[in-house]
């Protein structure tokens, strides 16, 4: 079946721009990951839904990052003026439910100029 | 203290070799072990989980976990130039669902 995806596959914005990132979680998954990979590190947290419900935000770097999930199934990650530190990988990964494995989609390259 | 550490590497074993790479984490109630394979420019993908202490196979590979030590290990047998990649140790910690992911070990098979 089909996996994780992501759009878009790479965004490149001017600093202080607003920018959305999606992600369709694999169908019947109820739990939904968003992380951020900078190079060289492994990811990092951001936030994690279980159904429509954001169940822990504590990875959220600031209150400029914002995430929904309104109908269970695709979210998408909200970043509000954008900063040169927001230049990463920001992995989508879902799960059967919270406690099952973790499948990651292929990421949006997120660069801010 | 790194919650879950890794040797970044790289980590370079003739093809054909057992390749093993290592974790240690730092939460002694760690319940669920995972390990990742990433490829360069592309998304990790899910190689074995692993939840009860004691050995794990799956093909080529091993995964190892001792929570007395807290550590997690794998094997990799008979290696492959296509094995090369960065492996990702992933633990969840107690009271939560999410991953915390170690650095990676950059894993070098030469032909």
């Amino acid at each position: 079946g089909a996996g994780v995806s992501q759009t878009p596959s790479n965004k490149v914005t001017e600093k202080g721009k607003y920018v959305e990132l999606r992600c369709d979680p694999i169908s019947g998954h109820t739990a939904l990951y968003w992380y951020r990979q900078s190079l060289g590190q492994g990811p990092e947290f951001l936030i994690y839904f279980q159904g429509t419900g954001a169940a822990d935000d504590s990875g959220l770097p600031n209150d400029r990052f914002f995430a929904v999930r309104p109908e269970g199934s695709v979210s998408t990650l909200k970043i509000q003026r954008t900063e040169r530190g927001d230049s990463a990988v920001y992995l989508c990964a879902s799960s059967l439910n919270f406690r099952g494995e973790k499948y990651f989609g292929p990421g949006t390259r997120l660069t801010v100029t | 203290q790194k919650e879950v550490e890794q040797n970044s590497g790289p980590l370079s074993v003739p093809e054909g070799a057992i390749a093993s790479l290592n974790c240690t984490y730092s939460d002694r109630g760690s319940q669920s072990f995972f390990w990742y394979r990433q490829y360069s420019g592309k998304s990790p993908e899910l190689i074995m989980s692993i939840y009860s202490n004691g050995d794990k196979e799956d093909g080529r590979f091993t995964a190892q976990l001792n929570k007395a030590s807290q550590y997690v290990s794998l094997l990799i047998r008979d290696s492959q130039p296509s094995d090369s990649a960065t492996y990702l140790c992933a633990v969840i910690g107690s009271g939560t669902y999410k991953y915390i992911f170690g650095t990676g070990t950059r894993l070098k098979v030469l032909a």
